[in-house]
Parts: C-alpha cells; sequence; structure tokens
C-alpha cells in the first residue's frame, strides 16, 4: 500500500510568514499533485508535478519535486488570510487512484 | 477546464432511509470516476472506483451493499447509500478523469466535484 506522509499537520501563523508543507513516501510515484480544500468545498487542483526534481512556482507558491520522485514541498512566501485552507498532496501511480495524504490544514492570521 | 458537478450539495435524512447522490461531468467524458468520503478535519478516503459500463471497484472495509454505485453512462455516476445511519454522516466527494486531459502524459488527471454533506438523524 501506498502511503503519503504529509507535515505538518496543523500549522498557525501570521500574515506575512514563510511556511514550507512536506509530503514524504517510500513509494515511487509518476507524479504528485497539490490540492486545496476550503470548507464546505472539494479540493482544487494547484498544481502536478512530474518530473524528479522539478520546481513550479505559482505566485507565491513553490512546489518542488523530489529527485527520486517520492517526496515533495510546497512553500508559500508571505502568507496571507487567504491562504488558509487544507493542502492535500497526491500521489499518482499509472491507473491507479490517487493516493492523498492526510492533509495539512493551514490558518493565517492577520 | 473540466467540471465536475454532484448533486445534492447537501441532504439531512432519517435514519434508516435511502439517499441517492449524482456526480457529473460537465464537458468531459469519464469513463472512471471516483468517490471518496471525509469526515471532519481528515483527508479523504477512497471509497469505491466506477467505470462505466461495469461494476464498481470497492476499497477494502467499504461494504458494496450499503453504498451501491452506478455508472450508466460516460457523465454519470450514482452513489446510494443504503438504510443510512448516523455514523454514515460524510462529506461525499466524487472526481472524474479525463482520459485526454493531458495528452499523452504520464498521468490522468482526476477533477474533483464540490461535494456532498450528507446529515443522518
Amino acid at each position: 500500500t501506498q502511503l503519503l506522509e504529509q507535515s505538518p499537520q496543523f500549522l498557525s501563523i501570521q500574515e506575512g510568514e514563510n511556511l514550507t508543507v512536506y509530503c514524504n513516501s517510500s513509494s515511487v510515484f509518476s507524479s504528485l499533485q497539490w490540492y486545496r480544500q476550503e470548507p464546505g468545498e472539494g479540493p482544487v487542483l494547484l498544481v502536478t508535478v512530474v518530473t524528479g526534481g522539478e520546481v513550479k512556482k505559482l505566485k507565491r507558491l513553490t512546489f518542488q519535486f523530489g529527485d527520486a520522485r517520492k517526496d515533495s514541498s510546497l512553500h508559500i512566501t508571505a502568507a496571507q488570510p487567504g491562504d488558509t485552507g487544507l493542502y492535500l498532496c497526491a500521489g499518482i501511480s499509472g491507473n491507479t487512484p490517487l493516493v492523498f495524504g492526510k492533509g495539512t490544514r493551514l490558518s493565517v492570521i492577520a | 477546464g473540466a467540471v465536475v458537478s454532484q448533486h445534492p450539495s447537501w441532504v439531512i435524512c432519517k435514519s434508516g432511509t435511502s439517499v441517492k447522490i449524482e456526480c457529473r461531468s460537465l464537458d468531459f467524458q469519464a469513463t472512471t470516476m471516483f468517490w471518496y468520503r471525509q469526515f471532519p478535519k481528515q483527508s479523504l478516503m477512497l471509497m469505491a472506483t466506477s467505470n462505466e459500463g461495469s461494476k464498481a471497484t470497492y476499497e477494502q472495509g467499504v461494504e458494496k451493499d450499503k453504498f451501491l454505485i452506478n455508472h450508466a453512462s460516460l457523465t454519470l455516476s450514482t452513489l446510494t447509500v443504503t438504510s443510512a445511519h448516523p455514523e454514515d454522516s460524510s462529506f461525499y466527494i466524487c472526481s472524474a478523469r479525463d482520459p485526454l486531459a493531458g495528452g499523452i502524459t504520464s498521468y490522468n488527471e482526476q477533477f474533483f466535484g464540490p461535494g456532498t454533506r450528507l446529515t443522518v438523524l
């Protein structure tokens, strides 16, 4: 069974601070996705990383896929209250269903 | 981008009744749809994989006779929670896979619906 461990589980920071969320596995994935979910809504895809070592930027969010394609990180610069939400990483391996991590609940306080 | 809808967005029912939740891919054909359940403050747990025209594949621990899945067309999958009980109260989310998304890249992207909040009294 493929498992994805996310850390930290909970994070509460002040507006303007930086943060990094980690997603780790002992399994290799063909690609990895990051989602953000707000209460009462479905998850929304932020990015898909495919190549080992790949770095993608989405405004203040930077995503990195590990060289061995077993881990990924999400770094947010100058967090804002609008970044508050549940961040989920999900691994893709062939045609099997997505494997989700347990999520990181981020709260950014103004 | 691809859009997936769910109906209803929320439902409250009495214990012992059955509830049907619909998942539709609005602008693409989805040969495969997935049903997830999410309890408060937890991640998404896959319940079953729904394949158009064939039986669903259930994850371990999910009762197939209780959670009936029908994927009769390429744009619609339904989840029926039979004889619902309070412990079935949860947030149910579907996703649909667009086999044409990303062309021939190595991944098949899933698009998620907005979820259905089920409360069983």
